[in-house]
């Protein structure tokens, strides 16, 4: 079975820091990954995947993903924080096997201070 | 419409009632998903429809819970003799591919309160 862990269910940086966001998957095959984004009150925006055609992955609004195979990591950055990144960050990891369901991590709640 | 609509946005039952919460996906996506978001459980999936192959059933938490998918659009999820513990948010996604490394595509969701 795959899982995914995310360190960290809360982030606090300051506006203009870099923000760093964890995640580690487990799976028995070369995953898919996925970072989504969800703002209060509304669904899931994906924010950028990883299909193995190049470890590091850019977004939208400026977010970067490193895919680490060694490591098994996929984590999320961004050079410089906005007060609209202000929200809850998914890293999730999609079964080839059974068809595109996903597995999600916990979630990663950022605040950014002025 | 041009993304994922769920209805309703809000809904509140008492506990031993039914409910139905709808999801209407994008024009002509193939896949269709249902997840639950819960402070306990995090995200999890519940069913997957994909064409006209039986679904994937495998993340519904108790039979309680159904799913149905009619002309391959508009799916409902049913959720039957409702308890404490089922409220939670309710999203919907779709997606156009069939591989792995399709995106989902997510609803705003439905907020359902079991008093």
């Amino acid at each position: 079975a795959q899982s995914v862990t995310q360190l960290g269910s809360h982030v606090s940086v300051s506006e203009g820091a870099l923000v760093l966001l964890r995640c580690n998957y487990s799976s028995s095959v070369p995953p898919y990954l996925f970072w989504y984004v969800q703002y209060p009150n509304q669904g899931l925006q994906l924010l950028l995947k990883y299909t193995s055609a190049a470890t590091l992955v850019k977004g939208i609004n400026g977010f970067e993903a490193e895919f680490k195979k060694s490591e098994t990591s996929f984590h999320l950055t961004k050079p410089s924080a906005h007060m609209s990144d202000a929200a809850e960050y998914f890293c999730a990891v999609s079964d080839r096997a059974a068809g595109n369901k996903l597995t999600f991590g916990g979630g990663t709640r950022v605040l950014v201070k002025p | 419409g041009a993304g994922v609509s769920q209805s309703p946005s809000n809904k509140v039952t008492e506990k031993g009632k039914d409910v139905e919460l709808r999801c209407d996906p994008i024009s002509g996506h193939t896949a269709l998903y249902w997840y639950r978001q819960s402070l306990g459980q995090g995200l999890e999936f519940l069913i997957y429809f994909q064409g006209n192959s039986a679904p994937d059933k495998s993340g519904l938490p108790s039979d309680r819970f159904s799913a149905e998918r009619t002309g391959g659009s508009v799916s409902t999820l049913t959720i039957q003799r409702t308890q404490q513990e089922d409220s939670a948010v309710y999203l919907c996604a779709s997606s156009a591919g069939t591989g792995a490394s399709g995106i989902q595509y997510f609803g705003a969701g439905t907020r359902l309160s079991v008093l």
